[in-house]
């Protein structure tokens, strides 16, 4: 079945203790993004890989790294997770052409006492 | 238009009527528009993208309208059933070479039975 899957799921952790929250894709897609949904501010994109090892900021991508070594993962890390991180995340892959649609994880709530 | 904006916020609608929505964007650099539907609880699940001024696509009950050089795109449901209720999100793709999407805030759609 193809999708994109996302762990964890639910997260509550302390600021400052680094995190990484995993994304991997089954369909072979070079386009890979993450993105923050915080109430009345829409899906903001944070990070996105077009392909291996080439990276790009999004709108917000203060206080997150992300890589990408091998085409069907993108991890995102936290290296000093701070309470505004406190988030819905959502990662989503899709071929690389911009008119193909984006396929979405089932997303990663975290939340940074 | 600066940014990607969505109207209205929200919409309740009596089972069997129809409706729309409207997503204005900056008509300016304009590559591609997508279209998504978003349940609570799940991830967001593409309905459409559209890159041609004048595009109309459609699924079952659900179409869209791609209007480019005056930077808006209409969705239209026709005969909204309960399993409608979700928020509809748009999203904008410009050609300056990268593949950076900007997201509406959504509308969300409730259907009264």
């Amino acid at each position: 079945e193809a999708q994109v899957t996302q762990n964890p799921r639910y997260l509550i952790t302390v600021t400052g203790k680094k995190l990484t929250v995993t994304c991997s894709q089954n369909m072979n897609h070079e386009y890979m993004s993450w993105y923050r949904q915080d109430p009345g501010l829409g899906l903001r994109q944070i990070y996105y890989s077009m392909n291996v090892e080439v990276t790009d900021k999004g709108d917000v991508p203060e206080g997150y790294k992300v890589s990408r070594k091998e085409k069907r993962n993108f991890p995102l890390i936290l290296e000093s997770p701070s309470p505004n991180q406190t988030s819905l995340y959502f990662c989503a892959s899709s071929r690389t052409q911009n008119n193909q649609p984006q396929h979405f994880g089932d997303g990663t709530r975290l939340s940074i006492l | 238009i600066l940014n990607v904006e969505q109207s209205p916020q929200s919409l309740h609608v009596q089972e069997g009527d129809s409706t729309n929505f409207t997503c204005s964007f900056p008509s300016s650099n304009f590559y591609a528009l997508h279209w998504y539907r978003w349940e609570t609880a799940k991830s967001p699940e593409a309905l459409f993208v559209m890159t041609l001024n004048g595009d109309e696509k459609k699924k079952g009950r659900i179409s869209a309208t791609l209007n480019t050089k005056e930077g808006y795109s209409y969705l239209y449901i026709k005969g909204s059933q309960p399993e409608d209720s979700a928020t509809y999100l748009c999203a904008r793709i410009s050609n300056f070479g990268n593949e950076k999407l900007t997201f509406g805030t959504g509308t969300r759609l409730t259907i009264i039975p």
